[in-house]
This record gives structure tokens, C-alpha cells and sequence, in this order.
């Protein structure tokens, strides 16, 4: 069993639709990031949180540490928002990072 | 900003073969991590480091050994390549310290093929 579940796996939205990718865990952690994998593999950190939410342009991460749950939501969204994004936890226990399988976003102009 | 750069972006090589995939970062990172990424299994650690000449096993070691001679740099070594070895590398290095605000960066990746 993964530590670190997203869903859905796979998502394909129209230009300027809303987004919501979703990620649950099940152990206890001090943070979560949300990566960016565009095709080619280069893996971009987006956003770092322990609690609440943060916002970068029409992205907006939130966490509910309560519910292990996070989830990210992308604004308005663009072709050029295609991309694996992966949720990624640390572990309270040690500083090893667990990540989730991604979810492969493709936004159809 | 913080630079992770990978040595090669595609290898192909041969069963049997002694492979060397080389990270270096700018930043002066205490640990540096190497990851191999499958369809479907995501990312999956191999091995990290947490200063010079330290190493910890992840979860997936078998097959693979690391080095880390300098700070900057982190070397994932399959001693002798199989098949199911092939598969994206991805090096990575973060802070040490207050892990909740360190965050990972990653290199751009190794596409590896081993025939």
C-alpha cells in the first residue's frame, strides 16, 4: 500500500476550466509539496506547506493536516498547464520524502 | 537559483555493464538523493546522502551502490546493468536541517536503457 494516494490518475479538461487534483496520506508528516513533471522529466517544485493554503498565480494549494488530505487547484487553466503534477510528503519520522504516483493533467485548447 | 544538473539525459548500455550516472548541485546541499521513476510506481528512492561520504539506504538499493566523495556531488553506480534497470534517474538535493522548509530540486532527469 502507498503512503501517498492521488487522484485522479488521469485528467484532461478544455482551456480555462477549474482543476482540482487531489492527494491522501496515512502517516503522520511535517510538510507536503506539490511537484510540476513536464514531458522530458524535469521535476519542478511548486509549492511547500505544513498547514493552510498558498497561492501562485492560478495556483492554489491547500492542506488539511486533520484529514491528511491536500489538494491543488489550478485557475483558468492553459494547454501549457499539461503536466504530471505529484504530491510528495516528509515524514515526521525522518527526511526521506514519499511520493504520491502523479496525476497526468493534459488541458485541450 | 538552484541548479542540479545530471550528467547525461540519455544512456543506452549494455547487460553487464558497470554504469555511472553523476549529479552535481551549485547550492551547497547537505543531502542529495537519487530516485528511479516507473510508470505507474512513481518515484522511488535508491539511495541519500546527508553529507560527505555518508549514505543511507532507501528503499529499492539492490543493484545499485553511491558515492560521495564531495558535497556537491552524489554518483549512483549500477555495478553490473540489467534490464530491468532501465528506467528515468532522477538526482535530487535539498537542506538539511528544518526539512519542512527545505524544499526538493530536481535534476532534469537520466533516461537509461539497458540492452
Amino acid at each position: 500500500k502507498n503512503e501517498v494516494e492521488q487522484s485522479p490518475q488521469n485528467l484532461t479538461a478544455q482551456e480555462g476550466e477549474f482543476i482540482t487534483i487531489n492527494c491522501s496520506y496515512s502517516v503522520g508528516i511535517s510538510a507536503l509539496h506539490w511537484l510540476q513533471q513536464h514531458p522530458g522529466g524535469g521535476i519542478v517544485s511548486l509549492f511547500m506547506l505544513s498547514s493552510g493554503k498558498k497561492k501562485h498565480g492560478r495556483l492554489i494549494a491547500t492542506i488539511n493536516i486533520q484529514e491528511k488530505h491536500s489538494s491543488l487547484h489550478i485557475t483558468a487553466s492553459h494547454p501549457r498547464d499539461s503536466a504530471v503534477y505529484i504530491c510528495a510528503v516528509i515524514l515526521l519520522t525522518g527526511n526521506q520524502f514519499y511520493f504520491g504516483t502523479g496525476t497526468s493533467l493534459t488541458v485541450i485548447p | 537559483d538552484v541548479k542540479v544538473t545530471q550528467s547525461s539525459r540519455y544512456l543506452v548500455k549494455r547487460t553487464g555493464e558497470k554504469v555511472f550516472l553523476e549529479c552535481v548541485q551549485d547550492m551547497d546541499h547537505e543531502n542529495m538523493f537519487w530516485y528511479r521513476q516507473d510508470p505507474g510506481l512513481g518515484l522511488r528512492l535508491i539511495y541519500f546522502s546527508y553529507d560527505v561520504k555518508m549514505k543511507e539506504k532507501g528503499d529499492i538499493p539492490e543493484g545499485y551502490s553511491v558515492s560521495r566523495e564531495k558535497k556537491e556531488r552524489f554518483s549512483l553506480i549500477l555495478e553490473s546493468a540489467s534490464t530491468n534497470q532501465t528506467s528515468m534517474y532522477l538526482c535530487a538535493s535539498s537542506l538539511s536541517g528544518a526539512y519542512y522548509n527545505s524544499p526538493l530540486h530536481f535534476g532534469n532527469g537520466t533516461r537509461l536503457t539497458v540492452t
